[in-house]
This record gives structure tokens, C-alpha cells and sequence, in this order.
């Protein structure tokens, strides 16, 4: 069974489009993540949830948004794609707070977002 | 802002060398972490460190965090073409934020 798992894995799209990449995680972890990976392979976080809450939101443009029905689920939801969008992205969970205590981060497979 | 920088960005070297990469900071870290991420996944957690000066082993790595948890090493014995990968570091906030930083990211490539 895949721990994190992201949906679509791939997603070519026009500018100006609205899309939303799903992630879940089956590990029973109270913390889930979005990371973004540019071109470069710089791995930046976007946002972090802990119990549902959102804990990090780093500077982020507000076409991207967070959605965190349950523990288990954080969905990314983007409108008006740019070019710049285009990227590869990564939903992760970890047990607990980040940064603390080296708590493992357990990453999705990624979402390869092309924007044209 | 923490920031966290790798040397080399890029590595091509023969299968049965010895390589050393290296994450350096000017920020105190309260944990220093490891991952390898393979083409089309996910970076997957090799080591973390959390004690200034520790080091660890994993079979043919070995792994240092800084005495003042500034930096790290990671040190790869007669690599191997499975080596290959992209190494990334991730640095835990000591305080406030709660968040893993990352490091720009070493490519190595361990050629058979």
C-alpha cells in the first residue's frame, strides 16, 4: 500500500486554468505538507497542516490554496495557472510537528504540473 | 532566512570511489536530515542526525552533523551505480517555525 499518494501524477495545462492535485496519506500522521520542486531540483515548502490546522504558509501566491477536510487528506487547489507554475509537486506527512525532534517526512511520488 | 547549501551540485564519478558531500549553513539546526530522491519519486529519509558532532552509519555512509549544528557531511565509501541520485539535506527550525528546510540539492552520478 502507497503511504502518500497524489493524484494526477501528470497534469499539462493551459494558463488561466483551475486545477487541484489530491493527496493522501495512510500512515495515521497528524502532519501533511505541499512542497514544490523547481526546475533545479530546490525543494521549497509551500504549506504545512498539523490536526487539520495550517502552521506554515510560506510566500506563496494566493491562487494557491490548501484544503484539509480530514487528518488524512490535503488537497492543493490553483487557479489562473501561470507558466511559472510549472513544477513538480510534493505532498508529504510526517508524525508530529516538523522541524522537531527530526521527525521523518514521507513524501508523495510527486505531481508533475505543466503549464503551456 | 535559514538557507542551506550543498557542494558539490554535481558529481560524476566511477563506481568504487570515495565521495564527501557537504550542507553548510550559517543557521543553528535543531536536527540535520538526510534524503535521496531517484528520478520520478520522492525523496526518501536516509539518516537524521539531531546531536552536534554526531556521526552515523548506514553500510557505506557515513554521516556527520556539525558540533555547532551549523553543517553536515555525507561521506559515501566505494560507491555504487545504485548510489546514484539526487542527496538532499533538510535542516529542523530551532524555534518559531515549525518546518524543514532544504538544501539546493547534490546530483551524483556513479558511473558502472
Amino acid at each position: 500500500d502507497t503511504a502518500v499518494s497524489q493524484t494526477p501524477k501528470y497534469l499539462v495545462t493551459q494558463m488561466g486554468n483551475d486545477k487541484s492535485i489530491k493527496c493522501e496519506q495512510n500512515l495515521g500522521h497528524d502532519t501533511m505538507y505541499w512542497y514544490k520542486q523547481d526546475s533545479k531540483k530546490f525543494l521549497k515548502i509551500m504549506f504545512s497542516y498539523n490536526n487539520k490546522e495550517l502552521i506554515i504558509n510560506e510566500t506563496v501566491p494566493n491562487r494557491f490554496s490548501p484544503k484539509s477536510p480530514d487528518k488524512a487528506h490535503l488537497n492543493l487547489h490553483i487557479n489562473s495557472l501561470e507558466l511559472g507554475d510549472s513544477a513538480v509537486y510534493f505532498c508529504a506527512s510526517s508524525q508530529g510537528l516538523p522541524g522537531i525532534s527530526g521527525n521523518t517526512i514521507y513524501f508523495g511520488e510527486g505531481s508533475w504540473l505543466t503549464v503551456v | 532566512t535559514q538557507l542551506l547549501e550543498q557542494s558539490p551540485q554535481f558529481l560524476s564519478i566511477q563506481e568504487g570511489e570515495n565521495l564527501t558531500v557537504y550542507c553548510n549553513s550559517s543557521s543553528v539546526f535543531s536536527s540535520l536530515q538526510w534524503y535521496r530522491q531517484e528520478p520520478g519519486e520522492g525523496p526518501v529519509l536516509l539518516v537524521t542526525v539531531v546531536t552536534g558532532g554526531e556521526v552515523k552509519k548506514l553500510k557505506r555512509l557515513t554521516f556527520q552533523f556539525g558540533d555547532a549544528r551549523k553543517d553536515s557531511s555525507l561521506h559515501i565509501t566505494a560507491a555504487q551505480p545504485g548510489d546514484t541520485g539526487l542527496y538532499l539535506c533538510a535542516g529542523g527550525a530551532t524555534s518559531g517555525t515549525y518546518k524543514y528546510i532544504f538544501g539546493t540539492g547534490t546530483r551524483l552520478k556513479v558511473l558502472a
